[in-house]
């Protein structure tokens, strides 16, 4: 799977939007773009996915560049509940899922 | 759907000891896939199962690792002779269909604890 890069950390405060980036210079014409984040003491949870065109959910937004090298998930209102690591992964074929160490955001109130 | 179930929650155990774990997917997921995940890094693979079929397993899944899912349901991993390194979540995850790019259901993992 070809590699992405995030920040660290980010902050954000609550009922405030949040954006989200990720870098994914090499990504090939068969990546799906994936996010999942995972809250304390859980295991990952699948938050939305695209390839080329931006996607809305009930969760959150993706907005994909136009050469799809950058992508931004979009929280429109953070939550505290919405305070977890945050891992944008590249998917073709393969069905494994590979994190890198993600984006720990934190949501004050 | 109660969601993926994992059992037991936390294990601690001495080194040189064998551990099994077990998980039960979301009912009729055919892909069942085991993670391990050490503190402050990323879920890595280890290895999955289409069915009753185990299709890809890691490097990182030494000989005294093996994993089971006899009538493709439940799975099992067992960890034999224990050792420090091997104390991490151990995460599962299943998935409805058999396209590479479904979506994956994690269960809350079994957190192993290796003296």
């Amino acid at each position: 799977d070809a590699k992405t890069t995030q920040p660290n950390s980010m902050e954000s405060n609550e009922e405030e939007p949040v954006h989200l980036p990720c870098n994914h210079s090499t990504i090939s014409g068969t990546d799906y773009i994936h996010w999942y984040r995972q809250l304390p003491s859980q295991g990952p949870e699948y938050v939305i996915h695209g390839l080329t065109s931006n996607v809305n959910n009930r969760m959150a937004s993706l907005a994909i560049a136009e050469d799809r090298k950058s992508s931004t998930l979009i929280l429109h209102r953070a939550t505290l509940r919405d305070a977890a690591v945050y891992y944008c992964i590249l998917r073709t074929s393969g069905s494994r899922l590979t994190f890198g160490e993600g984006t720990q955001l934190t949501v004050n109130p | 759907d109660t969601g993926v179930s994992q059992n037991p929650r936390h294990k601690i155990t001495k080194r040189g000891q064998n551990v099994t774990f077990r998980c039960d997917p979301i009912s009729e997921h055919n892909r069942l896939y085991w993670y391990r995940q050490t503190l402050g890094q990323g879920p890595e693979f280890l290895t999955y199962f289409q069915n009753e079929a185990q299709l890809e397993k890691s490097r990182l899944l030494s000989d005294r690792f093996s994993a089971e899912r006899p009538k493709g349901s439940f799975s099992t991993l067992e960890i034999q002779r224990t050792e420090q390194g091997d104390s991490a979540m151990y995460l599962c995850a299943s998935s409805p269909g058999t396209r590479g790019t479904d979506t994956q259901y994690f269960g809350p993992g079994t957190r192993l604890t290796v003296l």
